[in-house]
């Protein structure tokens, strides 16, 4: 099974900043199976980033993904409170289709 | 609108069995996977499987052959997650979502279903 882990566990930022949030893929995944996934409290997650860096819809332009190989990066710039969720990587090319255990993103 | 709207929550007793539905409205509910994925309290989700409705054809995550069974009927546009024999353990929200594409990332979910199983 394909592990994956995040840091940090938790972020606190102010809002305007920027956040980066990686992802480490205990073995090598290709890019277009790398996604970025948002949730709140009581929600389901949101589809964020697909194949490493392609915005889902209706996603802001202030989410950017990028990475390859093992090491991913979802970056945050120009915080805003609504931001406040924790978000999970995900690989869904091989099964089980494996999340990270998750950031959590507090706008201070 | 694309939607996947999910049955209520569930009060269970360790034994007793248990199916939950996911039914899709607002695109072609045959052409996409339905994956279901688990969340416990204060954890990541978790894949268990998914089916392809219009074959039935149906995978499952290893950690989830034989404790689950998923199913469909196309004929209503709707998935299933089964258990016949409820565990504590299996307390949790179960969400079902869509696959965008045949290999892709899970663009639409559903409302998701609380499981509480307690003697």
């Amino acid at each position: 099974e394909i592990v994956l882990t995040q840091s940090p566990g938790t972020l606190s930022l102010s809002p305007g900043e920027r956040a980066t949030l990686s992802c480490r893929v205990s073995q090598s995944v290709t890019s277009n199976y790398l996604g970025w996934y948002q949730q709140k409290p009581g929600q389901a997650p949101r589809l964020l980033i697909s194949g490493t860096s392609s915005r889902a819809t209706g996603i802001p332009d202030r989410f950017s993904g990028s990475g390859s190989g093992t090491d991913f990066t979802l970056t945050i710039s120009r915080l805003e409170p609504e931001d406040s969720a924790v978000y999970y990587c995900q690989q869904y090319g091989s099964l089980p289709y494996s999340f990270g255990q998750g950031t959590k993103l507090e706008i201070k | 609108e694309m939607q996947l709207v999910q049955s209520g929550a569930e009060v269970k007793k360790p034994g007793e069995s248990l199916k939950i539905s996911c039914q899709g409205s607002g695109f072609r509910f045959t052409s996409y996977w339905i994956v279901w994925v688990r969340q416990m309290p204060g954890k990541g989700p978790e894949c268990m499987g998914m089916i392809y409705p219009g074959d039935s054809d149906t995978r499952y995550s290893p950690s989830f052959a034989g404790q689950v069974t998923i199913s469909a009927d196309k004929s209503n546009s709707t998935a299933f997650l089964h258990w016949s024999s409820l565990m504590a353990s299996d307390t949790a929200v179960y969400y079902c979502a869509r696959r965008a594409y045949s290999s892709g990332p899970m663009d639409v979910w559903g409302t998701g279903t609380r499981v509480t199983v307690s003697s």
